[in-house]
């Protein structure tokens, strides 16, 4: 079936890591990514990787994909307040013409000054 | 560049009124995706058009939602009658190619739909 979980709140203070998970169901999905939405916003791509990489590190931003237990995080470093949004994970299904996302439910994450 | 352009921002109707929602895809992008997102949830695909042909509408209530891309690159989504569950987010996206490196898909900022 079609499932991506998230957990629904993360709070941090500023500077700390923040580390926002995600578990899919499709072990045939061929990128995982990360959106985040800001308030009253739609949704901003952050970051992707491909199924065949283990780790993507892009500025702050650190994403690690377990691809046998079907998990992936977003790890941010030195959270700012700034970064206070919701994180959505979203996995790819279907393949070619039909390729779309199925998105998690999100994580609001809240940085503390 | 443009990104993908949405309107109305917002709306406020009464159930059993209809309402539409335009989106402008961000040029070159063939393919356009409906998404409605309900508070506190993950948006959820509606429709998937590649150019102006349908390719996924399994989630959409054909009762009561359409939607069309007559030439390939606007679309309009049309909702009727309305009914208080489909208060929501719709949120309008493109990508050049679904089969492409990344799939990166644009998301619009979403037309907010009240149904009292």
């Amino acid at each position: 079936g079609e499932d991506v979980e998230q957990s629904l709140f993360l709070s941090v203070r500023e500077g700390d890591s923040s580390v926002i998970n995600c578990t899919y169901t499709d072990s045939s999905s061929t990128y995982l990514y990360w959106y985040k939405q800001e308030p009253g916003a739609g949704l901003q791509l952050l970051t992707y990787i491909f199924s065949n990489m283990d780790m993507k590190q892009d500025q702050r931003l650190t994403v690690l994909l377990n691809k046998k237990d079907k998990h992936l995080s977003l790890r941010i470093a030195d959270t700012q307040t700034g970064d206070s949004a919701i994180y959505f994970c979203a996995e790819s299904m279907g393949g070619g013409a039909t390729n779309k996302l199925i998105f998690g439910t999100g994580t609001l994450l809240a940085v503390q000054p | 560049e443009a990104g993908v352009a949405q309107s109305p921002r917002y709306k406020i109707i009464e159930k059993r009124q209809s309402v539409a929602f335009w989106c402008n895809p961000i040029s070159g992008h063939a393919t356009l995706y409906w998404y409605q997102q309900i508070l506190g949830q993950g948006p959820k695909l509606l429709i998937q058009f590649q150019n102006n042909g349908v390719v996924d509408d399994s989630q959409l209530p054909k009762d009561r939602f359409s939607a069309e891309r007559l030439k390939g690159v606007d679309s309009t989504l049309k909702i009727q009658p309305a009914k208080l569950e489909d208060s929501a987010v719709y949120l309008c996206a493109s990508s050049l190619d679904p089969g492409s490196f990344g799939n990166t898909i644009y998301f619009g900022e979403g037309s907010w739909l009240t149904v009292v």
